[in-house]
């Protein structure tokens, strides 16, 4: 049991160049989160996805794009990288909802946009 | 829109003190609340979750306590040590949306 996986660990890009950060969960999980990590900003969610088949955007979700591949798989596509995209990327899975359930993090994608 | 605010932002203590974490929510309607721990370039780990039935929820020397109706949750670290340096973060939760964090408070205990 994995938990939750993500690749690559580190990626450096320049400015233009499109990536597709993976996601992978174990755990049978239904919903499955993106979220970025800036210094002095917290966690901010890009997209969300509830069930398989679903997306929603989060706070933060202009130049970025999501797939729910199937219920284990949820990837984050940057289409035009910029260096404001320069952050650590995290992603997480919830059992059913978020009501009764603890979410569980992958180690996190730093990214790099020069 | 839901706001966390965690404080302090960063505290430093001496081994072995008892120590509070301050979580403050803007929407008292919580469903639950959890404590996260990040290590440096790392992921986050939950520590504890606490129903908003519940008042305490507690794990080894972690005490998580639960105001709803105040919007307040505190996380409580007894007897710290070094290996409890880390950025503690709070995440209410408010039913079928998706978790909102604080910023986190870093803490460093010094041998």
């Amino acid at each position: 049991n994995a938990g939750v996986t993500q690749t690559p660990k580190f990626q450096v890009l320049k400015t233009g160049q499109s990536m597709t950060l993976q996601c992978a969960q174990d755990m049978n999980h239904n919903s499955m989160y993106w979220y970025r990590q800036d210094p002095g900003m917290g966690l901010r969610l890009i997209y969300y996805s509830a069930s398989e088949g679903t997306t929603d955007k989060g706070e933060v979700p202009n130049g970025y794009n999501v797939s729910r591949l199937n219920k284990r798989e949820f990837s984050l596509r940057l289409e035009s990288a910029a260096p404001s995209q320069t952050s650590v990327y995290f992603c997480a899975s919830l059992p059913v909802t978020a009501r009764a359930d603890t979410q569980y993090f992958g180690p996190g994608t730093r990214l790099t946009v020069l | 829109k839901q706001e966390v605010t965690q404080i302090p932002a960063a505290l430093s203590v001496p081994e072995g003190e008892n120590l509070v974490l301050n979580c403050s929510f803007t929407d008292s309607a919580i469903y639950n609340l959890q404590w996260f721990r990040q290590d440096p370039g790392k992921g986050l780990t939950s520590l504890l979750l606490i129903q908003s039935s519940q008042r305490e929820q507690t794990s080894g020397r972690l005490n998580a306590s639960l105001d709803k109706s105040s919007g307040r949750s505190t996380l409580y670290i007894a007897a710290s040590q070094p290996g409890d340096s880390a950025t503690y973060l709070c995440a209410p939760s408010w039913g079928n949306t998706p978790l909102v964090f604080g910023k986190g408070t870093r803490l460093s205990v010094i041998a």
